[in-house]
């Protein structure tokens, strides 16, 4: 079993629509919860990141980790054709150096 | 602005090469990664450097090996280049020990016939 899992999508959905994409994990240890967003041909970069609990809010971006679930979710309000890319949860354990786990990604389609 | 760069987007190389895949970062960062990106797999880390000529396996480490002789350069070295060796490859770098916000380079697409 993977420690984080992704549905790989691929997503579509119209313009102006509320996106919802999810993770899932196994280690109890992850802290740190992060979403990078991928462009065709680009590298990822990194979007929103949220420590331990609860809700992060950028624009319309919310980022939500629900760790008695092991759950963690990235909304997209008002969705826009330039959101259209792979989205990637990432979790890492705190203290010291610990590496980054990812999620397999989720490709997202946003269609005028 | 942070800045990786790769010193290739697309390499085409035969089994059995040696292979040289070459990353740079601007922002005098402490930490780099080497990562492969494949369908349905995500990223999975091959090596990461914390400080020159300072290396650290990764989770799929095997066919791999790291070179960091300057603290902006960080270089993958497939010594005997496989098929199952094709991916996309991604630098990274990071800054201490917030190395949950990683900057990753364009990526170079490998393919080995």
């Amino acid at each position: 079993q993977k420690e984080v899992e992704q549905d790989p999508g691929p997503l579509s959905v119209p313009e102006g629509a509320i996106v919802s994409l999810n993770c899932t994990y196994s280690n109890s240890a992850f802290q740190y919860f992060m979403w990078y967003r991928q462009y065709s041909r680009k590298g990822p970069e990194l979007l929103m990141y949220t420590y331990s609990s609860g809700n992060k809010e950028d624009g319309r971006f919310t980022a939500q980790v629900d760790k008695s679930s092991k759950y963690i979710s990235l909304f997209i309000r008002d969705s826009q054709p330039s959101d259209s890319a792979t989205y990637l949860c990432a979790m890492r354990k705190t203290g010291g150096y610990n590496k980054l786990i990812f999620g397999a990604g989720t490709r997202l389609a946003v269609h005028p | 602005d942070v800045k990786v760069t790769q010193s290739s987007r697309y390499l085409v190389k035969r089994t059995g090469e040696k292979v040289f895949l070459e990353c740079v970062q601007d922002m005098d960062h402490e930490n780099m990664f080497w990562y492969r990106q494949d369908p349905g797999l995500g990223l999975r880390l091959i090596y990461f450097s914390y400080d020159v000529k300072m290396k650290e396996k990764g989770d799929i480490p095997e066919g791999y090996s790291v070179s960091r002789e300057k603290k902006e350069r960080f270089s993958l070295i497939l010594e005997s280049a496989s098929t199952n060796q094709t991916s996309m490859y991604l630098c990274a770098s990071s800054t201490g020990t917030a190395n949950y916000e990683q900057y990753f380079g364009p990526g170079t697409r490998l393919t080995v016939t």
